[in-house]
């Protein structure tokens, strides 16, 4: 059985603090790594596709980095502000091109 | 474009009862899936139908059966309803079914099972 595992499970931040997630997934059979963004009573929606060691990628003040050889992904925040309240979800894809998702991280920005 | 949309939004059922959860795309796109959504895990596939006139099980297919209706829309059928299908579900489509092929999703229907 696959298994994605992001950590931490919840984090909270005062506005204006960089935070890092972790998503941790298969090391073999690797194809894509996925991360999406997840606003309460919304649906969620696609941030960054990633399918090279060394990836990186930046979509405003959110990146992303990807190591296939150990098998994990960091998503960086710089300065968060409260629109950045959401969770995050991670999902790898392998030699199915299934996604299989990880829980995801709750982040709470407090003004 | 209305992207990803699903009826109903929510429902509650009796233990025993059907209905089917409907969902539709205007991308053009090729592929559809659903997904529940359970305190705790992750999004699990259901099924999926990766072109038109197809479809597969995904992770947890037990207790569902779907049909891609046509290119546009994708309906997932609950023929007896038990309380372990409580969830939140979820449709989504992509361009093609290739593993780094963006998935769009739709606001989900929340299903409460009696």
């Amino acid at each position: 059985i696959l298994n994605v595992e992001q950590s931490p499970q919840s984090l909270h931040v005062q506005e204006g603090d960089s935070t890092n997630f972790t998503c941790s997934f298969p090391s073999s059979n690797f194809y894509a790594l996925h991360w999406y963004r997840w606003e309460t009573a919304k649906s969620p929606e696609a941030l960054f596709v990633m399918t090279l060691n060394g990836d990186e990628k930046k979509k405003g003040r959110i990146s992303a980095t990807l190591n296939t050889k150990e098998g994990y992904s960091y998503l960086y925040i710089k300065g968060s502000q409260p629109e950045d309240s959401a969770t995050y979800l991670c999902a790898f894809s392998g030699a199915t091109n299934k996604l299989i998702f990880g829980t995801g991280t709750l982040l709470a920005v407090q003004p | 474009n209305a992207g990803v949309t699903q009826t109903p939004k929510f429902q509650v059922l009796k233990t025993g009862q059907s209905m089917t959860l409907q969902c539709a795309q205007d991308m053009n796109h090729n592929s559809m899936y659903w997904y529940r959504q359970d305190p705790g895990m992750g999004l699990r596939l259901i099924y999926y139908s990766a072109s038109e006139g197809t479809t597969d099980k995904g992770e947890v297919p037990n207790g569902y059966n779907v049909s891609r209706l046509n290119k546009r829309e994708f309906s997932l059928r609950l023929e007896s309803a038990a309380p372990s299908q409580t969830s939140v579900y979820f449709c989504a489509s992509s361009e093609a079914p290739g593993s780094t092929d963006t998935q769009y999703f739709g606001p989900g229907t929340r299903l409460t099972v009696l």
